[in-house]
């Protein structure tokens, strides 16, 4: 389909492993976003970009949590020596610009043993 | 700190029914949005509110922008069933980014 997806849909590691989630972007978006989502509950902002650079990292939890985006299109998340609490629904979203509807992939489920 | 609450936080109902759901802020917001998500999906945008005192009508739900743009309701009539899902509130403060309430789970019973 033409929607935005992720990889892989869900993820289980150990305690202290390096994790890389995926998403691909509707083709033309300019914007990308991920949210982490705990438990069913709201979503929590994490990183947002447009095209290749990221202008706000702001909701990022520690420096364990790093992004990046090439060819202003797939973007990787990637969560190190990952911690129980870092459990949780991670989801990618993009749109034509910031502002701009954002549509959601389905998500990432991760759980940390 | 920019905060959405949203109350209730659950909600079970037979069909039929009505219901209000109430996202509310002390923070002004220059535009607020409602998402619907369904169990292993992404939120879908349902609506966008801009001005305040804005009332939209979306078949049989009903959001409003309060007046002074820091709060919202969506009023759903005559439940159903296809209704259920997670209700999630967003609001956007001039050019930063979005901030998500805390989500109101909707069950409707046939």
């Amino acid at each position: 389909g033409a929607g935005v997806s992720q990889s892989p849909s869900n993820k289980v590691t150990e305690k202290g492993k390096d994790v890389e989630l995926r998403c691909d972007p509707i083709s033309g978006h300019t914007a990308l976003y991920w949210y982490r989502q705990s438990l069913g509950q709201g979503l929590e902002f994490l990183i947002y970009f447009q095209g290749n650079s990221a202008p706000d990292k702001s909701g990022l939890p520690s420096d364990r949590f790093s992004a990046e985006r090439t060819g202003g299109s797939v973007s990787t998340l990637t969560i190190q020596r990952t911690q129980q609490e870092d459990s949780a629904v991670y989801l990618c979203a993009s749109s034509l610009g910031w502002g701009r509807e954002q549509f959601f992939g389905p998500g990432t489920r991760l759980t940390v043993l | 700190t920019q905060l959405l609450e949203q109350s209730p936080q659950f909600l079970s109902i037979q069909e039929g029914e009505n219901l209000t759901v109430y996202c509310n802020s002390s923070s002004v917001f220059s535009s607020l949005q409602w998402y619907r998500q369904e169990p292993g999906e992404g939120p879908v945008l349902l609506v966008t509110v801009v001005t305040g005192g804005e009332v939209k009508k979306l078949k049989r739900l009903t959001f409003q922008f309060g007046d002074a743009r820091k709060d919202s309701s969506l009023h759903i009539t005559a439940a159903q069933p296809g209704d259920t899902g997670l209700y999630l509130c967003a609001g956007a403060a001039g050019t930063d980014k979005l901030i998500f309430g805390t989500g109101t789970r909707l069950q409707v019973f046939p």
